[in-house]
């Protein structure tokens, strides 16, 4: 079975662009959510779905983080404009309900110069 | 809030046995959780505690006590490959983002021959 699928791997942009981070769960898993890692903050939710409405964004940085999850199978972190300082491996998890085990995407390595 | 302790760093010898604590406060808890992650990769799923007590699964064993806000990962016959950061999470019983998992910062266990 496919685990959950993230898109780009790594980004490397410059400060100012937009970033589309992309994320395809576990198929049947109803509950998605996007972390953000960091040496110095760990692994910190930002925002999570369930049944792809948006439950809690109360851990996304700013305004220029936005998310969505138009289907079951597919969500969207963006970022505009994009800043040094979000730099960082954005993960994706999904389980099967909202106190299911999450399983982790590959992650994406993002780095703004 | 959650706040969330385990030990930076800790090695051990191939072979031995190691327990990684973690220490949590937290205003709620629904559920401890242990995660392994390679440098470089997703964390994965190891562990699943909510009641007081021990949980064995092969190798690795995660003990809870939830009077004592402590918890432990317990991993025998230590391998190479479980050198890895080892992240403690707590989920909390409040609505919204509170109801997620709060992850500690990890202990990057190394595996010495």
């Amino acid at each position: 079975d496919a685990g959950v699928i993230q898109s780009p791997r790594h980004e490397v942009t410059e400060m100012g662009q937009e970033v589309t981070l992309r994320c395809k769960p576990i198929s049947g898993h109803n509950s998605l959510f996007w972390y953000r890692q960091t040496m110095m903050r760990g692994l910190e939710l930002l925002i999570y779905f369930n049944n792809n409405v948006p439950i809690d964004d109360s851990g996304m940085p700013e305004d220029r983080f936005s998310a969505k999850m138009p289907n079951a199978s597919f969500s969207t972190l963006k970022i505009q404009p994009s800043e040094p300082r979000d730099s960082a491996v954005y993960f994706c998890a999904s389980s099967s309900t909202p106190d299911g085990t999450q399983y982790f995407g590959p992650g994406t390595r993002l780095t703004v110069l | 809030g959650q706040n969330i302790d385990q030990p930076t760093e800790m090695t051990a010898t191939e072979g031995a046995i190691v327990q990684i604590n973690c220490t949590y406060q937290t205003s709620g808890f629904n559920g401890l959780f242990w995660y392994q992650q390679h440098a470089g990769e997703a964390p994965t799923f190891l562990s699943y505690n909510v009641l007081d007590g021990l949980e064995e699964k092969g190798r690795f064993s995660s003990f809870l006590s939830r009077s004592k806000g402590y918890s432990y990962l317990l991993l025998k016959e230590l391998q190479m490959k479980d050198s890895a950061s080892y992240l403690c999470a707590v989920r909390g019983i409040s609505s919204g983002s509170a109801r997620q998992l709060t992850f500690g910062s990890g202990t990057q266990l190394t595996v010495l021959p």
